[in-house]
């Protein structure tokens, strides 16, 4: 099945440092989702973006919806330890009678170091 | 409580046995889905219900079939498990269409299931 192309797969940063993570398409998606696993646990979501161009912040995070609604990234600022995680991006067609399928990026692993 | 709860958290089992999955939700939501995840692939939709009467299947359904025994109840069973079904198992819920925050879809904890 189509998958979004997610990158980048792992980062290693030092705490404090700022994180950059984007998802691009090949098809259009009308929502774009960020989610966080952490270990043992289900995926999280930190933001939903509904509207191409849209810039929506959640604490240190911000994510945009690009403006081609085949594209989308994620920001984290100041990163602490507790940011450790597998993030996730997700593109979901939504509206009308569509079954709101989500298609999942690969995952990027971040890993802070203290 | 937590919204979207599944049973077991984790589970080995043997080649050739049926093995059952259960999902139960509290958000009052009417869709309901069953991914698995595997290293490197993200998560992939096996099958997801609309509602108790709906059942589609996702992806990848091969393998395994789901009821959908009231709307917060939503169970995926392995008739006949093998080794490639090792994974991780998450049942998610979503709300109605257009309805802005609800318009996404919310995990469980996830099951780790083994089959030798």
């Amino acid at each position: 099945g189509q998958q979004l192309n997610q990158s980048p797969q792992s980062m290693f940063i030092q705490e404090g440092e700022d994180v950059s993570m984007n998802c691009t398409s090949s098809s259009i998606f009308n929502t774009w989702l960020w989610y966080k696993q952490d270990p043992g646990e289900g995926p999280v979501l930190l933001i939903a973006l509904y509207k191409a161009g849209e810039l929506t912040s959640n604490g240190r995070l911000t994510a945009q919806f690009g403006i081609t609604r085949k594209d989308s990234f994620l920001n984290i600022s100041a990163s602490i330890p507790s940011d450790v995680g597998i993030y996730f991006c997700a593109g979901q067609l939504g509206g009308g009678t569509s079954y709101g399928k989500l298609t999942f990026g690969q995952g990027t692993i971040l890993t802070v170091h203290p | 409580d937590a919204d979207v709860t599944q049973t077991p958290r984790n589970r080995i089992t043997k080649t050739g046995k049926r093995i059952m999955l259960e999902c139960s939700q509290t958000k009052g939501h009417d869709r309901m889905y069953w991914y698995r995840q595997d290293p490197g692939l993200g998560l992939r939709l096996i099958y997801y219900s609309f509602d108790v009467k709906d059942i589609n299947k996702g992806e990848i359904s091969d393998g395994y079939s789901v009821s959908r025994q009231a709307q917060a109840k939503f169970s995926l069973s392995l008739e006949s498990a093998i080794p490639n079904q090792t994974a991780l198992y998450f049942c998610a819920t979503r709300g109605p269409t257009g309805t802005g925050s609800t318009d996404t879809q919310y995990f469980g904890p996830g099951t780790r299931l083994t089959v030798l």
